[in-house]
């Protein structure tokens, strides 16, 4: 099946520093990934969706230059916490969908967990 | 605007009892229905989806739901439940390609 790996699955980094976070599929070309954060006991919330070749759209209150994603290729994306703080520590999650049209049930990535210290 | 509202919080049930998590959708037009799970400390699984055809589907782990278009609703259900059904369920919907919104969840708790 429909497999996406998320890579770190967790991170620290110190304050003001920026962190990478990579998503891929492995066995299908995804022409969107969609990125959701999620808070500790909440539900996740979409940030963002990426488009390969063109330019992300943002949900209403992300900031996209704190939250940088290129969607270089149709196998990866990859979300850039840039001049990172206590408050972005998170746990941030990707997803992929086929460019078929046919959808995979939203594959997800295992998660990476953010902390800035 | 496109939402999905879970309206149990928390729910605790003790092993052997049977589950029923309500999951209701506001979408004009085509649908798509999930449930996923959380284990703790673990990452979203898919228990199943719901695209068209027979509104009652079986997903892994002996859950299904039923998606009744006329009460807007896809309630997750399952006839027993285990101590190991212990997560954090999701549902979420999508209409065509767009992205999954997700429900605020409903953490169940399995009793011995």
């Amino acid at each position: 099946g429909a497999v996406v790996s998320q890579h770190p699955s967790r991170v620290i980094c110190k304050s003001g520093t920026s962190v990478k976070i990579e998503c891929r599929s492995l066995d299908f070309q995804a022409t969107t990934m969609f990125w959701y954060r999620q808070f500790p006991k909440q539900s996740l919330m979409l940030m963002a969706t990426s488009n390969e070749g063109s330019k992300a759209t943002y949900e209403q209150g992300v900031e996209k230059d704190k939250f940088l994603i290129n969607h270089a290729s149709l196998t990866l994306s990859t979300l850039t916490v840039t001049s990172a703080h206590p408050e972005d520590s998170s746990f941030y999650i990707c997803s992929a969908s086929s460019p078929s049209g046919q959808i995979y049930g939203y594959t997800f990535g295992s998660g990476t967990r953010l902390t800035v210290v | 605007a496109q939402s999905v509202s879970q309206h149990n919080h928390h729910v605790i049930l003790s092993e052997a009892a049977s589950l029923e998590l309500g999951c209701n959708y506001s979408y004009g037009g085509t649908v798509n229905l999930f449930w996923y799970v959380q284990y703790p400390g673990q990452h979203l699984q898919l228990l199943l989806k719901y695209f068209s055809g027979d509104p009652l589907v079986k997903g892994i782990k002996g859950f299904e739901a039923e998606f009744i278009k006329s009460k807007f609703s896809f309630n997750l259900r399952k006839p027993s439940v285990q101590w190991s059904d212990t997560a954090e369920y999701f549902c979420a919907g999508s209409s065509g390609n767009t992205p999954l919104v997700f429900g605020k969840g409903t953490r169940l708790s399995v009793i011995a």
